[in-house]
């Protein structure tokens, strides 16, 4: 069956520092969701990219799609401690009616002050 | 505008019971998705519904199985209970189909 694959699947940083999660599938994906989890909360959307090599930023994450909708990314520039968290991406496969969102394990951020 | 939300907050049942979760989407939300996450996993995908019909489930055994009501509330039932379903169940709403989700709080069930 459809799979993803989220890598890594732990990163421990200091602040100030960069992050980048990975996101692969084997198949073409619709289209593709980021989300964010801080310990004891809930997911919360972040994003959702659909075009092929779309590039979408929010201040200081840059997502991307890959050009052959197979692969996303999620890169944090200059990580603070907000950003601790666990950040899952989510895929959408959909052929017709059987439309199914597969999430990836996520990525648990750790960031040292 | 009100959230996803969800009750009880935590569940506390024995191995064998059965269990119901109920979930109340965002209004205007016609898609409700529930999710069982463990501690220290990844959210595992239960079930979708979508305009009061199940769209889709997960690879779960049949005793997880739920509902969608005309106002677009949902239930989650698990029934005969054990020790490996204690997890925290969220539940999600859309506005359509490839919409991004939101999430309630969960409901923690403990199985004791």
């Amino acid at each position: 069956g459809q799979q993803v694959m989220q890598i890594p699947q732990y990163q421990h940083v200091q602040e100030g520092e960069d992050f980048t999660t990975y996101c692969n599938s084997s198949t073409t994906l619709s289209n593709i969701q980021w989300y964010k989890q801080r310990p004891g909360g809930h997911p919360v959307f972040l994003i959702q990219l659909v075009k092929s090599g779309e590039v979408k930023k929010q201040k200081r994450l840059t997502f991307q799609f890959g050009e052959a909708k197979k692969n996303s990314s999620l890169h944090i520039t200059a990580t603070q401690t907000t950003d601790v968290g666990t950040y899952f991406c989510a895929v959408d496969y959909n052929a017709g009616n059987n439309r199914k969102l597969i999430w990836g394990l996520g990525t648990s951020l750790a960031v040292n002050p | 505008e009100a959230g996803v939300t969800q009750s009880p907050t935590h569940l506390i049942k024995t191995r064998g019971q059965q269990a119901t979760l109920r979930c109340s989407p965002i209004s205007g939300h016609t898609s409700v998705y529930w999710y069982q996450q463990a501690l220290g996993l990844g959210l595992q995908f239960l079930l979708w519904y979508d305009e009061g019909e199940e769209r889709n489930r997960g690879n779960f055994p049949p005793r997880f199985s739920g509902r969608q009501f005309p106002n677009y509330s949902s239930e989650l039932n698990v029934n005969a209970l054990e020790l490996e379903d204690s997890a925290l169940y969220l539940c999600a709403s859309s506005s359509r189909r490839n919409q991004p989700q939101h999430f309630g709080d969960g409901t923690r069930l403990s199985i004791l």
